[in-house]
């Protein structure tokens, strides 16, 4: 049973423009929305999360967007850059976790000049 | 944020030696460590949870006997990958968790096993 499941696999985006990354869930037992960013040869760090008391969160260019009666959650990176390319994970999770991750497949953003 | 500094980088060694990886939370103290195997273009798939001064569990499929933890103090863990084979190159992950939610990782280790 495939619990996480991320969109698209891959994307390409033109520096300025919008990237949108998808993460739809099943566990409703879930209550943190992580999303991880990681470069080529290094581990994921955390790059933004919601809890399900919110709608929206954003954080300079990047904003989670959560629907929770859909289970799901969505990453914008506004105004995306070269630097952004990398690929991104979503883990839900349950607080308290301590960092027991699910993560989804991955999504490859290539940003180009 | 957290530091997890995972050691060393990468690694290669002969098929049918064993490789020792070293897990450590530098500023805070690990009640939990998680280790992940990530395969080229793939997904970060949970191995083991090791929790300090028990024995680790390890997910469904993976060898306990093969890939060994141990978390004898609360800033370090470590997995030794025993008689090692070319399949098992990959690159691996450790995260250490501080009783909250949040994950910290290391920098990862690339394995290449010839």
């Amino acid at each position: 049973q495939q619990q996480v499941k991320q969109s698209p696999q891959s994307l390409i985006v033109q520096k300025g423009g919008i990237s949108i990354i998808n993460c739809a869930y099943e566990n409703t037992a879930f209550d943190y929305f992580p999303w991880y960013q990681q470069f080529p040869g290094k581990g994921p760090a955390l790059l933004i999360a919601i809890r399900p008391d919110v709608s929206e969160k954003k954080e300079g260019r990047f904003t989670i967007s959560f629907n929770k009666s859909a289970k799901q959650f969505s990453l914008h990176i506004m105004d995306s850059q070269p630097g952004d390319s990398a690929t991104y994970f979503c883990a839900p999770t349950r607080k308290g976790s301590q960092g027991n991750l699910i993560f989804g497949k991955g999504t490859k953003l290539s940003v180009k000049p | 944020g957290a530091v997890v500094s995972q050691h060393p980088s990468w690694v290669i060694c002969k098929s049918g030696t064993s490789v020792k990886i070293e897990c450590r939370s530098l500023d805070f103290q690990a009640t939990t460590m998680f280790w992940y195997r990530q395969f080229p273009k793939q997904s970060l798939m949970l191995m083991a949870t090791s929790n300090e001064g028990s024995k680790a569990t390890y997910e469904q499929g993976v060898e306990k006997d093969k890939f060994l933890i141990n978390h004898a103090s609360l800033t370090l863990s470590t997995l030794t990958v025993t008689s090692a084979h070319p399949e098992d190159s990959s690159f691996y992950i450790c995260s250490a968790g501080s009783g909250g939610t949040e994950a910290f990782f290391g920098q990862g280790t690339r394995l290449t096993v010839v």
